[in-house]
């Protein structure tokens, strides 16, 4: 069965440092990943996902992701962060075959103004 | 208009009560999904529904009984209701295959067993 792992459950930053937060997932095969951001007392949303073609992918909000197939991750960056990306981050796997998307545990981020 | 809607947006009820939570989607899409979401913002899918059949039970209490009465509504009912369940709970919609497997979620509803 696939997994999903986030190396970071908590990451506090100041306003402006950069982001990278850590996404690797077990499955070999062809995978399609997703980054949902929950932001305080709110439901997911859809950040970016990653289906083919360019593994540099663009979401919103300045942030963007990197496949890399030979290490199985999906990290993702936000060059300089601000107090309102404070949230939950989770990150999701799901193979062709599989009903369903893994998630990740997630990872808290607060932004100290 | 909202794409995935629940209703109620807030539960508080005593141990050992019945209660259901609505989901409807108007997105067109042909699966939808339960999440329990526990206060350590874990997130863990507890059924999938595609064409209201069931296809996924990841081994949630038979306490918990999803209906589906059309593509478009998953209900969620829950018997005998423990401590244990308080929690937020997650409807999603999708459809499967291509680039169209982004899941939309609902608002939530933060359940609480007193």
């Amino acid at each position: 069965a696939q997994s999903v792992s986030q190396h970071n459950h908590h990451v506090i930053l100041s306003e402006a440092a950069s982001l990278e937060l850590g996404c690797n997932y077990s499955y070999g095969g062809t995978v399609n990943l997703f980054w949902y951001v929950q932001y305080p007392g709110q439901h997911l949303q859809l950040l970016l996902k990653y289906f083919s073609g360019d593994p540099l992918v663009k979401g919103i909000k300045g942030f963007e992701a990197e496949f890399i197939k030979s290490k199985f991750s999906f990290n993702l960056r936000k060059p300089s962060v601000q107090w309102s990306d404070t949230a939950e981050y989770f990150c999701a796997v799901k193979t062709p075959n599989a009903g369903k998307s893994t998630f990740g545990d997630g990872t808290t981020l607060t932004v100290k103004p | 208009d909202t794409a995935v809607s629940q209703t109620p947006k807030y539960l508080v009820t005593q141990m050992g009560n019945d209660k259901s939570i609505k989901c409807e989607q108007n997105l067109g899409h042909d699966t939808m999904y339960w999440y329990k979401q526990d206060s350590k913002k874990f997130l863990k899918i507890m059924f999938s529904y595609n064409n209201k059949e069931l296809i996924i039970n990841e081994t949630v209490p038979n306490r918990f009984s999803p209906k589906s009465p059309d593509k478009a509504h998953l209900n969620l009912h829950i018997n005998s209701l423990e401590l244990g369940d308080s929690a937020v709970y997650f409807c999603a919609s999708s459809q499967a295959g291509g680039d169209t497997d982004t899941q939309y979620f609902g608002p939530g509803t933060r359940l609480t067993v007193l």
